[in-house]
């Protein structure tokens, strides 16, 4: 079965200092993946998706996530972090028959410490 | 440019009332998508609707019912609310059932059952 996993459920970081969210998956085929980010009380907002060709993919808000098939991995990163970046973000999977359905994994907030 | 409407924003309920939550997609997208998320919970994927005939259907109890209309716009009638049904939920919009799963998310709403 398809899954997603965020393994950090919380992560604190420095106004400035580099960002790494992790994102694991487990899906049979050629995944398609994505990274959401919510505001509070806010909508899903698309930062960058992967479907296939260069395993980096830039996103908006300076933020960008590496595909790596052997660590069933797409990881978040961004290099300097903005105290506007304080949300919860969701990796989620999709796949080509899946339907246009999304799997998202439990989230991870981060909070930004000035 | 236009997003995907969600009406109404904010909605209370009683226990074992109904609810009726509409989705106005971006014009010319045929297919709607609804997702449930709980208070601190990632989103679960309900339904979908591709040119107005179900085209997958999720983790969605039997009291709700959905449907998409001939202007495309989806409603998601909900009845016997509980205190569980309580969550944000958000409908997204996109052309066509699978490809590039090009959709959008709408701002959501949040439903409270007292």
């Amino acid at each position: 079965a398809q899954s997603v996993t965020q393994p950090d459920i919380h992560i604190t970081v420095s106004e400035g200092a580099s960002l790494e969210l992790r994102c694991n998956y487990s899906y049979g085929a050629t995944p398609y993946l994505f990274w959401y980010v919510q505001s509070p009380g806010q909508g899903l907002q698309l930062l960058l998706k992967y479907f296939s060709g260069d395993t980096l993919v830039q996103g908006i808000k300076g933020f960008e996530a590496e595909f790596k098939r052997s660590q069933s991995s797409f990881n978040l990163r961004k290099p300097s972090v903005h105290w506007s970046d304080a949300a919860e973000y969701f990796c989620a999977v999709g796949g080509p028959n899946q339907g246009g359905k999304l799997i998202f994994g439990q989230g991870t907030e981060l909070s930004v410490k000035p | 440019a236009a997003g995907v409407i969600q009406s109404p924003r904010h909605l209370i309920k009683e226990k074992r009332e109904t609810a009726t939550l509409k989705c106005y997609p971006i014009p010319r997208h045929d297919t709607v998508y609804w997702y449930q998320q709980g208070p601190g919970q990632d989103p679960q994927f309900l339904i979908s609707f591709y040119e107005k005939m179900q085209s997958d259907k999720g983790s969605i109890p039997d009291r709700f019912s959905a449907q998409q209309f001939s202007d495309y716009h989806s409603e998601l009638n909900m009845s016997s609310l509980e205190l569980g049904d309580s969550a944000l939920y958000f409908c997204a919009s996109s052309i066509a059932l699978q490809g590039n799963y090009g959709y959008t998310f709408g701002s959501g709403t949040r439903l409270t059952v007292v």
